[in-house]
């Protein structure tokens, strides 16, 4: 079966220092996957989606970046961390066939001091 | 882009009572899914419905798409306090495509 895990589940960190939050699936070949942002008592914002090694799309100009450098290996970075992207960050992945549902990990809640 | 419009944002209710959430669109859609939130926790996938008109339960939970595949609705019968979380849905444009639109969520409170 798949499984989908994302690590760390909680982080706090110092406004101006780098992020690296990473995703990985297992029991499935190359899956779409999703990096979400969730303020607090908000929606889900998608903010970089890929569908396959190397291919990233974002769908909002921020401080952030995502790399795909495996099959099932999703990475969210920051160089430099704003407090505004303090959130809960979700991983998510699809399969390669339109339509289908999304399958998220757990979540990292990110606390920027 | 596509958007997708879901009511009401909150919902208390006393346990035992019903609940209804709400998802509305203004193109018409390929599917529409619904995902549940508990506090703390992450989305889980319920259901997904496809047919025009398809109606889908799963126990106390019934699940709606419209005729037009533009609105869809969930409604939970006889509330309790373990249905507590925020209900998504979530939907694809007529035509498909990878990338699910969220609505924003409704937040379900059960009072005992």
């Amino acid at each position: 079966s798949q499984t989908i895990h994302q690590w760390p589940a909680t982080l706090v960190q110092p406004v101006g220092s780098p992020l690296s939050l990473e995703c990985t699936v297992e029991g499935t070949s190359n899956p779409n996957l999703y990096w979400y942002r969730q303020a607090a008592g908000r929606g889900l914002q998608l903010l970089f989606y890929s569908v396959g090694i190397g291919q990233i799309s974002s769908e909002v100009p921020q401080n952030l970046s995502a790399s795909r450098p495996q099959d099932r290996q999703f990475i969210l970075s920051s160089k430099k961390l704003l407090l505004s992207d303090s959130g809960f960050y979700l991983c998510a992945w699809s399969g390669t066939v339109m339509n289908t549902e999304a399958f998220f990990g757990q979540g990292t809640r990110l606390t920027v001091v | 882009g596509q958007q997708v419009m879901q009511i009401p944002q909150y919902q208390h209710v006393q346990e035992g009572e019903d609940f209804t959430t709400y998802c509305n669109s203004s193109t018409t859609l390929s599917n529409i899914q619904w995902y549940k939130q508990r506090p703390g926790g992450h989305p889980v996938f319920l259901i997904q419905l496809v047919k025009s008109g398809e109606v889908k339960k799963q126990k106390r939970l019934t699940f709606q798409f419209g005729e037009a595949k533009k609105n869809s609705s969930l409604h939970i019968t006889a509330t309790q306090t373990t249905d507590v979380g925020t209900y998504f849905c979530a939907a694809h444009p007529s035509g498909g495509s990878y990338i699910p639109t969220f609505g924003r969520g409704t937040s379900l409170i059960v009072h005992p």
